[in-house]
């Protein structure tokens, strides 16, 4: 069974850049049919969706966040990266990565990390 | 403003069954599979329905889900106390080409 666990800062400075990395375990992000997403949960909100990255390392991202945010997967395709750039108090929020399956007209999410709060501050 | 709307609150007692709404457009669960999740206090979300009706294995029959036109819902039965939770549905935009959720139902039992 695949699990999932981030990893980042906890605390990142207005106007940097926040990275976070996401470990596979029980799987590889080599594997077909999956997309390797970010998902975020703003402090007692609902759930966003941040960006999807296949094993290809074609990427889809939100739009309302398109031009911020970057995701990678690592040599070892163990690991997948977001990097969200010029961070704002906004910002701040627990980071998801999880799972995607790949299915005709949408993506469902099988398998999530247990989170990670980001905090922004100077 | 969620894209999927969904009731922020219900409540029942134990054993009661409860169903849970989530309303959307032709773009997107009009034409989409829907997925529910079910996240509990301080816990991450885990997958509960996927592909509209479909339960994972490990998920007792006492959830299931169904689509109707631009509809879906959740139907928990024989409620117990463990399933205080938050609930989300979840699916693809193809006009915002984008995967929306909604804002989330919070369970009381």
């Amino acid at each position: 069974q695949v699990q999932l666990q981030e990893s980042g800062p906890g605390l990142v400075s207005p106007l940097q850049t926040l990275s976070l990395s996401c470990s596979v375990s029980g799987g590889s992000v080599g594997s077909d049919n999956y997309y390797w997403s970010w998902i975020r949960q703003h402090p007692g909100k609902g759930l966003e969706w941040i960006a999807h990255i296949s094993r290809s390392g074609y990427t889809y991202y939100n739009p309302s966040l398109r031009s911020r945010i970057s995701t990678s997967v690592g040599p070892s395709k163990r690991q997948f990266f977001l990097n969200l750039k010029s961070v704002t108090a906004a910002d701040a929020a627990t980071y998801y990565c999880a799972r995607g399956v790949a299915v005709t007209g949408s993506v469902y999410f099988d398998s999530w990390g247990q989170g990670t709060l980001v905090t922004v501050s100077s | 403003q969620s894209v999927l709307t969904q009731p922020p609150s219900l409540s029942a007692a134990p054993g009661q069954r409860v169903t849970i709404s989530c309303s959307g457009t032709s773009s997107n669960i009009g034409n989409n599979y829907v997925s529910w999740y079910q996240q509990l206090p301080g816990s991450a979300p885990k997958l509960l329905i996927y592909e509209n009706n479909k339960r994972p294995s490990a998920i007792p029959d006492r959830f299931s889900g169904s689509k109707s036109g631009t509809s879906a819902t959740l139907a928990i039965s024989g409620l117990q106390t463990g399933d205080e939770a938050d609930y989300y549905c979840g699916t693809w935009d193809n006009s915002l080409t984008a995967d929306v959720f909604g804002g989330g139902t919070k369970l009381t039992v």
